[in-house]
């Protein structure tokens, strides 16, 4: 069974400047799940998907940040304009939620490093 | 959402028992517990889940009390390759779907 896909896994850009990742999960995972990893630190939730509709996004800065989950498969990330502050590990995340319980499947991540 | 305390950090050596404790006192009656292991440069990885008592699998056991409040994830005979951090969840579901939140985790090292 193919993983979670995300690419580029690497990205540097300058503040102001915008940029994108990529993410696809595992086939038939309806939620997606974007994170936002600062070195030393526990992943910090972005968004969450459900199919194509957003469950959670009370943590992503929506002024700069945005989520697209085309069709219930793939989705995009979008940092514009990009910040010091954002240099992070973005890892995408997918899952099968059953009744009770949920195991999240991740990506190997995008280090973005804003100069 | 129920919030987790751990270690920060924990050493053992090669060979040895290592057992992480996370506490979560306002669990939710609904609420499972799921650890992640994270390596450098990689996304973090399922070990374990459980809801009470005892879960045992081929990686790590999970040991909940009755009260639910701590959980101890037991990592048997560690070698080298697990160091990494170790991160507890809680969580269950809520308006909209299931919710965990990711703490600081504990940096365990092992040393030959």
């Amino acid at each position: 069974e193919a993983g979670v896909a995300q690419s580029p896994r690497y990205k540097i850009i300058e503040k102001r400047q915008s940029v994108a990742f990529w993410c696809n999960p595992i086939s038939g995972h309806a939620t997606l799940y974007w994170y936002q990893q600062i070195l030393g630190q526990g992943p910090k939730l972005l968004i969450q998907f459900q199919n194509n509709g957003v469950v959670d996004d009370s943590q992503l800065p929506k002024d700069r940040f945005s989520a697209e989950r085309l069709k219930g498969v793939d989705s995009t990330l979008k940092i514009q304009p990009a910040k010091l502050e954002d240099s992070a590990v973005y890892l995408c995340a997918s899952s099968i939620q059953d009744r009770d319980t949920d195991t999240q499947y991740f990506g190997p991540g995008t280090r973005l490093t804003v100069l | 959402l129920a919030k987790t305390t751990q270690p920060i950090s924990m050493d053992s050596y090669e060979g040895q028992e290592v057992n992480i404790t996370c506490s979560h006192n306002n669990i939710a009656t609904n609420d499972y517990i799921t650890w992640y292991q994270q390596f450098p440069s990689q996304g973090p990885r399922f070990i374990i889940q459980g809801y009470k008592t005892k879960v045992t699998n081929e990686v790590a056991s999970l040991f909940i009390p009755a009260d639910r409040k701590s959980s101890t994830l037991s990592l048997p005979r560690v070698s080298l390759s697990d160091t990494a951090v170790y991160y507890c969840l809680v969580g269950g579901h809520d308006t909209g779907g299931f919710k965990t939140i990711f703490g600081a985790g504990t940096r365990l090292f092992v040393k030959a």
